[in-house]
């Protein structure tokens, strides 16, 4: 059985500084997936990592993946107030992904000034 | 391009009464679909997924059902409401097994 794990679950950090969200997952996938969710709101999708060493960045989060040691992270940098959510990472159930995603727990960012 | 729509967007609803969420998808064709729930404060659980008309696979045991009468559209069914079915319904698409894209989802209270 597929397992995803997300840590930390919550965090609070100030604006300004770094921090990284980590993604580890229990069964050989070569993507993964990263989503934000606002408060009552629906997911939005932010990245979608496709091969070992994928990398890509969209303003100040910056995603990861390395599939040999099933672990993807999400870096912030400079954290500012609107990128307070809970961020989730998600992993195919099978190779092709037609069978659904697992999900992590999420992690529930907020940025304080 | 592609968009995604569910409703009713709220709902509140009685245990042991009927239920009938939809959700269609505009722009693409042969889409896969997916029903997940997320219960208050917690992840995603993926409930149903189909591949086509009329091929529904189920993920998780429970009083709900999931039909797909035509091919954009997805509809979570059940027969008798339980408390524990209260959560947030989110409906999915992609196409065929890349990245998947959430409807704006239906809040679901059973008191």
């Amino acid at each position: 059985e597929l397992k995803v794990e997300q840590n930390p679950l919550f965090l609070s950090m100030q604006e300004g500084k770094n921090y990284t969200i980590y993604c580890n997952y229990s069964t050989t996938s070569d993507r993964l997936y990263w989503y934000r969710q606002d408060p009552g709101k629906s997911l939005e999708s932010l990245f979608v990592l496709l091969s070992n060493g994928a990398v890509k960045q969209e303003g100040r989060l910056m995603a990861s993946l390395d599939t040999k040691a099933r672990l993807s992270t999400l870096h912030i940098t400079a954290a500012v107030h609107d990128l307070s959510a809970t961020y989730f990472c998600a992993v195919p159930n099978s190779g092709g992904g037609a069978d659904g995603l697992t999900f992590g727990k999420g992690t529930h960012l907020i940025i304080q000034p | 391009s592609q968009t995604i729509h569910q409703w009713p967007a709220t709902l509140v609803q009685p245990v042991g009464s009927p239920l009938s969420l939809e959700c269609t998808v505009e722009g693409t064709s042969n889409p896969n679909l997916y029903w997940y729930r997320q219960a208050a404060g917690r992840g995603l659980q993926l409930l149903f997924y189909s591949v086509g008309i009329g091929q529904i696979s189920s993920e998780v045991p429970q009083n709900l059902s999931a039909s797909r009468p035509q091919d954009r559209q997805f509809i979570l069914s059940s027969k008798k409401l339980l408390l524990s079915d209260s959560g947030f319904y989110l409906c999915a698409w992609s196409a065929h097994g890349y990245e998947q894209y959430f409807g704006p989802g239906t809040r679901l209270t059973v008191t």
